[in-house]
């Protein structure tokens, strides 16, 4: 069972580039979200969607933006790229939502912004 | 405002039994989740406490006392997989999850 795949698994970036980072799910969750983690802070949340078509603005939102076109995809992009964004992100999934069930993580996509 | 605080780091030999706090402040209690997350890998679920008590889970246990604002995981006849790091959350009144920056467990032979 594949679960949530995450791709790219690493990527150095040069600053003002753009970047897409892909989440596909076959779990069929309802609920997806993205994450960053950095040192020394816990899981921030950046974007959210709780079904296909909608999407929300989390912790952290400045500088990501995300779609929902379908139940499976959940891609996160950085238009223009800055070095505070070098951090490990991490796509996630729940059949009920984050704060009463379950995530089920993806293996995350460590990002460096030079 | 909201917090979360736990250890940043602890170590315990192989075999032995080891407890990781975490308290909390926040406007309002929704819940309380546990999660395993080794090295360059990603979070897994251990545990949800909505009420007070233990909650026990093979060698893992997961404990809650709302009104002290204060959960601890146990984990007993540690293993040496068992050296990874472990993860607070909660839900707030808004049900938002808040995240602890994690306790780093190191398991000495």
């Amino acid at each position: 069972t594949a679960g949530i795949t995450q791709a790219p698994t690493s990527q150095i970036l040069a600053a003002g580039r753009s970047m897409t980072l892909r989440c596909t799910q076959d779990m069929r969750h309802n609920a997806m979200y993205w994450y960053r983690q950095d040192l020394g802070l816990g899981l921030r949340l950046i974007h959210y969607s709780n079904t296909a078509g909608t999407t929300g603005k989390g912790e952290v939102p400045d500088g990501y933006s995300v779609s929902r076109a379908n139940t499976d995809d959940f891609p996160l992009t950085l238009a223009s790229a800055v070095p505070s964004q070098t951090s490990v992100y991490f796509c996630a999934s729940s059949a009920s939502g984050e704060s009463t069930g379950e995530l089920f993580f993806g293996e995350g996509s460590r990002l460096t912004v030079l | 405002g909201q917090n979360i605080d736990q250890p940043t780091e602890m170590t315990a030999t192989e075999g032995a039994i080891v407890q990781i706090n975490c308290t909390y402040q926040t406007s309002g209690f929704n819940g309380l989740f546990w999660y395993q997350q080794h090295a360059g890998e990603a979070p897994t679920f251990l545990s949800y406490n909505v009420l007070d008590g233990l909650e026990e889970k093979g060698r893992f246990s997961s404990f809650l006392s709302r009104s002290k604002g204060y959960s601890y995981l146990l984990l007993k006849e540690l293993q040496m997989k068992d050296s990874a790091s472990y993860l607070c959350a909660l839900t707030d009144s808004n049900y938002q999850l808040i995240w602890g920056a994690g306790t780093k467990l190191i398991i000495k032979p």
